[in-house]
Formats: structure tokens, sequence, C-alpha cells
């Protein structure tokens, strides 16, 4: 199975909004609502910023907020903050016990 | 604190064996699927394989299945992945990651395997 399709990079100024996008088939991310977001800063471990789709965990600011139509799934930033900066990463269950990521989009704030 | 703690990364030859270790530390282990997620240098992740709460169920990415065997012991709180026949390609940092709402919602520190003569 392929991993998931994210852009490498995104920007934006701070206050901006930005959306990252990722496409699977119709077998991972179009056939279930298990999608989840990470984010990663440098030398750091992912940390959880949605699952279920469009579900925050206790703790993350609500600037984060994401859906899905299709096969693609998105996560928006809202009002960007400096320490926004990091690499992102979709993630969705593939059927059979098995997990996909995506290759991670590198969030930029100008 | 709630935390997974991995150990037992190092350097090791090609073809070689590893062993990592996962401890889990203030929530209810035996309730959980854990996972083990790698991750290259710069590069992204990728799930390995995980475990259902009781051991009865693995699952593995093909790319590992017959070399890797993933177990857990509950009364010790604990995980484990043995690695066998490893390659240069499975240097990676190993992560420990625990399974809840269908997502990856605590993940360890990791611990570095690096494959190499």
């Amino acid at each position: 199975q392929s991993a998931l399709t994210q852009p490498p990079s995104a920007s934006g100024s701070p206050g901006q909004s930005v959306t990252i996008s990722c496409t699977g088939t119709s077998s991972d991310v179009g056939a279930y609502n298990y999608v989840s977001w990470y984010q990663q800063h440098p030398g750091k471990a992912p940390k959880l910023m949605i699952y279920e789709v469009s579900k925050r965990p206790s703790g993350v600011p609500d600037r984060f907020s994401a859906s899905k139509s299709g096969n693609t799934a998105s996560l928006t930033v809202s009002g960007l903050q400096s320490e926004d900066e990091a690499d992102y990463y979709c993630c969705s269950y593939g059927g059979s016990n098995y997990w996909l990521f995506g290759g991670g989009t590198k969030l930029t704030v100008l | 604190e709630v935390q997974l703690v991995e150990s037992g990364g190092g350097l090791v030859q090609p073809g070689g064996s590893l062993r990592l270790s996962c401890a889990a530390f203030e929530f209810t282990f035996g309730r959980h699927w854990i996972s083990w997620v790698r991750q290259a240098p710069g590069m992204g992740l990728k799930w390995v394989a995980n475990i259902n709460p009781d051991g009865s169920q693995k699952n593995y990415v093909d790319s590992v299945k017959g070399r890797f065997t993933i177990s857990r012991d509950n009364a010790k709180n604990s995980l484990y992945l043995q690695m066998n026949s490893l390659s240069v390609e499975d240097t990676d940092v190993y992560y420990c990651v625990r399974e809840s709402f269908w997502a990856f919602d605590l993940w360890g520190q990791g611990t570095m395997v690096t494959v190499s003569s």
C-alpha cells in the first residue's frame, strides 16, 4: 500500500490561514473516518492534533481544524503563529489493521 | 507522568538482530493496542506493526513480515520489537505509540537503530 500524498511544503504569514491536503484512495481515506493529523517539531516526537477526521484532543487549540471529502482530507491552521512552524503528517486507517501515513508537509510561518 | 519510554536501539551490522523495548508509565497499558512507528532521519513516518491488548493479534507492514516480531508483557507494562535480518534500509528512529480513538495519541521519545557495517 502506498503512502498518502501530501504537498511537501506550505507557508503563510502570521495571522493567516493555511490548508494542507492529504490524498489517499477509496480503500483508506475514502473508506474510513479514521484520519488523524500529527505535528512534529524538529528533534521531537509527533503530537496528535486531530483524530477521527475532525476531532481535537484536549489541549489542542481550536485554530486547528480538519475535514474530509471523498479521498482527500484537509488540515487548516487559522491565525498562524510562529510556534505552528513544524512538519505535519496525516494518517489513515487502511483496513485489515493497517495504517498509512502521508509523506509530511513542512509548514513555514513567514 | 503518562509516558512511553523506548530503549534498545544502537548500531548493528547488516544481517544482525536487535530487540527494542518500550516501558509504559501511569496508564492502563493492558487496555490499549500499541504500535511501532519508524522514521528515517529527515523523512516521513511509517507504521511498522501493532499488537492488541492481550497480545493475541499482531499485524505487520509487508516490508518487515517474517523479520520483525512484536510482543508485549502486560505484567511488566512493556512492549517489545524483535528485529532480525536487519538491512541498512531499517536504519530509523523507532517510536512506541499508544493507539486510542483510532489514532496514535501517545508517543515515546524514540530510539535510534543504525544498521551499518
